[in-house]
């Protein structure tokens, strides 16, 4: 079964600073994908970025980009100039290709200071 | 558009009554999955349907059960609740199959006492 870990269950960081958030997974499946979720304190969760397995460019979405390492099986999620609305849990998952389910981490919850 | 909707947003029941929620999805997505999210279990798959077939199940007993009707709305059931089934429960929608963006609901917080 996979798996997925998030070593990081609290971050912060200061206004308009970078963090990186940490997620490794587990399979031995070659097709899959990854995602990065967003669930602000208002409970709605919204994706913030995923990543095809078979593509070797990194995925970006404005602020956000990912370090994937897939022999590493490793998927960072890099936050550039956080602002105070990216405060949120952070959920690292992983879906495999053909299914239709979602495997979560526990989480990361990510403070912005002002 | 309007986004997923969940009813109801907030419950209470007791040991050993069941309930039913419902969900909506975006106008126009065929696909609704279920997620139950506890601080000790995190998110976890309960089931998906498309064209209300049940395509995917988690690892849930049979008490958790759902259905999808002709217009892509769903429900699931919790029969005989256990003080263990207090969690939000998650609804989320996508257009068709495979890895699509998922959009979801702000769940339904059950608590059971």
């Amino acid at each position: 079964a996979q798996t997925v870990t998030q070593s990081q269950p609290e971050m912060s960081v200061q206004e308009a600073e970078t963090v990186t958030l940490s997620c490794t997974y587990d399979t031995s499946e070659s097709n899959y994908y990854l995602f990065w979720y967003k669930q602000p304190p208002s409970r709605q969760m919204i994706l913030v970025i995923r990543q095809e397995a078979y593509k070797q460019q990194n995925a970006t979405e404005n602020r956000f980009s990912v370090n994937f390492q897939k022999a590493a099986k490793s998927f960072s999620l890099k936050i550039s100039d956080s602002q105070l609305g990216d405060t949120a849990m952070y959920f690292c998952a992983f879906q495999e290709g053909g299914s239709e389910k979602l495997v979560f981490g526990k989480g990361t919850k990510l403070t912005v200071n002002p | 558009k309007a986004g997923v909707t969940q009813t109801p947003r907030y419950l209470i029941k007791t040991r050993g009554q069941q309930v039913t929620l419902s969900c909506s999805p975006i106008s126009g997505h065929r696909s609704v999955s279920w997620y139950q999210q506890t601080p000790g279990q995190g998110l976890q798959f309960l089931f998906e349907y498309f064209s209300e077939t049940q395509r995917n199940k988690g690892n849930f007993p049979g008490r958790f059960s759902g259905r999808q009707f002709s217009n892509s709305r769903s429900e699931m059931n919790v029969s005989t609740l256990e003080l263990g089934d207090s969690a939000l429960y998650l609804c989320a929608s996508k257009w068709g199959t495979g890895t699509g963006e998922l959009f979801f609901g702000e769940g339904s917080r059950l608590t059971v006492l």
